[in-house]
């Protein structure tokens, strides 16, 4: 049962125009959410994260919206820059008595078009 | 500039042979953990540590095992590698009950091949 979906194995988006990279999930005890960034044969890197009782939160080209009644995320990149072509993982925390653990979503590969 | 490296890039291993896939970490993090990467599956938990000998399974941990002797280094097994194992392997670290804004910090992963 996958509590983390990302349902666009792939998105193609041109150069200077918004990303938008999509995220569900299940499970409504998840307090941050997380979004990291995976090139070819390089381990993933992390790139913004959200608490739940945030809505919103903006760091540079790079903004993640959280609507928890729809139990939806989402990831923006403006403008898109071809170094964001990669993989981009979402990922959910799930408290664990004093510690966590990060459930993830299947990816998606974003590809920025020239 | 804090780091977990992975002791190998690329690995050719044949079936049946034990295989040894290393992981160290410098920022006295307690959690560490091993996943594999396939396309379309995602990251997939094997194994994890929270503290030294100590080990939990995650999804995935059939055809594995772990070993946590130092607090800095985490290692995976292949028992007998099969075909079925070929995969970027990914390790990773975090601070015990860390406020989860932070999450993980992987190494550069070790893609193995089992021919």
């Amino acid at each position: 049962d996958q509590q983390v979906k990302q349902n666009s194995p792939s998105l193609s988006v041109q150069e200077g125009r918004i990303s938008i990279l999509n995220c569900d999930y299940t499970n409504s005890m998840f307090d941050y959410f997380l979004w990291y960034k995976k090139y070819p044969a390089e381990g993933p890197t992390f790139l913004i994260s959200i608490s739940s009782i945030k809505d919103k939160n903006e760091d540079g080209r790079f903004t993640v919206f959280l609507n928890k009644s729809a139990k939806h995320l989402s990831l923006h990149i403006v403008p898109s820059q071809p170094g964001d072509s990669a993989v981009y993982f979402c990922a959910a925390s799930a408290p664990m008595d004093s510690n966590y653990q990060l459930i993830w979503g299947a990816g998606t590969k974003l590809i920025i078009k020239p | 500039d804090v780091k977990v490296t992975q002791s190998s890039r690329y690995l050719v291993k044949r079936t049946g042979e034990k295989v040894f896939l290393e992981c160290v970490q410098d920022m006295d993090h307690e959690n560490m953990f091993w996943y594999r990467q396939d396309p379309g599956l995602g990251l997939r938990l094997i194994y994890f540590s929270y503290d030294v000998k100590m080990k939990e399974k995650g999804d995935i941990p059939e055809g594995y095992s772990v070993s946590r002797e130092k607090k800095e280094r985490f290692s995976l097994i292949l028992e007998s590698a099969s075909t079925n194992q070929t995969s970027m392997y990914l390790c990773a670290s975090s601070i015990l009950g860390q406020p989860s804004q932070y999450g993980y910090t992987f190494g550069s992963g070790t893609r193995l091949t089992v021919v």
